[in-house]
C-alpha cells in the first residue's frame, strides 16, 4: 500500500551493527505497529504505538527499540544486530473505523543480519 | 505462546478447486477475525472479516465460517484460480485492545 512506505526494502548488515528500519504513512492513523514475519512463525508483534507518547511492547520486543518521531512516523532500532533477527519486518497503520481494526502493511523491509 | 493456530502450513489446490484454511483460537475475549492475503513482495492486505455474532460471512468467492462454541474459524475459496495463489493469515483480536494475534500462515498454490 502506497500509503505506508518503508525503508529500506532491502538490507545486510553484520552481526553487533546498530541499524535503523523507518516506516512513514499518509493515511492519518494515530496507531502504528511493528511486526516481523518469520516462515512457519507468522506475523509477530515487536512494538505498537497508539500515538505519539504512547509506546507499547508486542511479544517479541527484546533486542528492539523504537522512536514515535511524528504521527506519521515510527522507527525501528536494532540496537546490536545479530543474526537471528534475520527477517522480513512490516510497519503497519490502522484506525477504528466503525469497530473494524483493519491494518494497513506496508511492502516490507528484508533484513540479513551476517 | 501461539493463541492462534492455523493450519495448514502449506496447500496445494487445483484450479477450480476450493481450498480450506483452519484456524483455532484460545482466548474467549477475541471477537473480532480477519484474514489477511499476502502476494509475494507485498505487506499483507485485509481480505475478509467476521464477528462472532454471524456463523458465517461471504464475499464473492470467499467465506468465512465460523464456530463460537469451537472456537473454530475458516477461509474458503470456491473456483480457486491461480491468481489466488498468496500466503493467507487468520489473525483475531478484542474490542478492548487494538492488537492482532495472527496464526502461522498458510502458502496457497493454486495449479492451472
Amino acid at each position: 500500500d502506497a500509503d505506508v512506505t518503508q525503508t529500506p526494502r532491502n538490507r545486510i548488515t553484520k552481526t553487533g551493527k546498530r541499524i535503523m528500519l523507518e516506516c512513514s504513512q499518509t493515511k492519518g492513523h494515530d496507531r502504528m505497529y511493528w511486526y516481523r514475519q518469520d516462515p512457519g512463525l507468522g506475523l509477530r508483534l515487536i512494538y505498537y504505538s497508539f500515538d505519539v507518547k504512547d509506546i507499547n511492547k508486542g511479544e517479541i520486543s527484546d533486542g528492539y527499540s523504537v522512536s514515535r518521531q511524528a504521527q506519521a512516523k515510527f522507527s525501528l532500532s536494532l540496537e546490536s544486530a545479530i543474526p537471528n533477527q534475520t527477517a522480513l519486518y512490516f510497519c503497519a497503520t490502522s484506525d477504528l473505523d466503525g469497530g473494524l481494526k483493519t491494518q494497513y502493511f506496508g511492502p516490507g523491509t528484508r533484513l540479513l543480519v551476517l | 505462546q501461539q493463541q492462534v493456530k492455523q493450519s495448514p502450513q502449506s496447500l496445494i489446490v487445483q484450479k477450480g478447486g476450493i481450498s480450506i484454511i483452519n484456524c483455532a483460537y484460545e482466548n474467549t475475549a477475541f471477537d473480532y477475525f480477519p484474514w489477511y492475503q499476502q502476494f509475494p513482495g507485498k505487506g499483507p492486505a485485509l481480505l475478509i472479516a467476521i464477528r462472532p455474532d454471524v456463523s458465517e460471512k461471504k464475499e464473492g468467492r470467499f467465506t468465512i465460517s465460523f464456530n463460537k462454541s469451537a472456537k473454530q474459524f475458516s477461509l474458503h475459496i470456491m473456483d480457486s484460480q491461480p491468481g489466488d495463489s498468496a500466503t493467507y493469515f487468520c489473525a483475531a483480536s478484542s474490542t478492548s485492545g487494538s492488537r492482532l494475534t495472527f496464526g502461522e500462515g498458510t502458502q496457497l498454490t493454486v495449479n492451472p
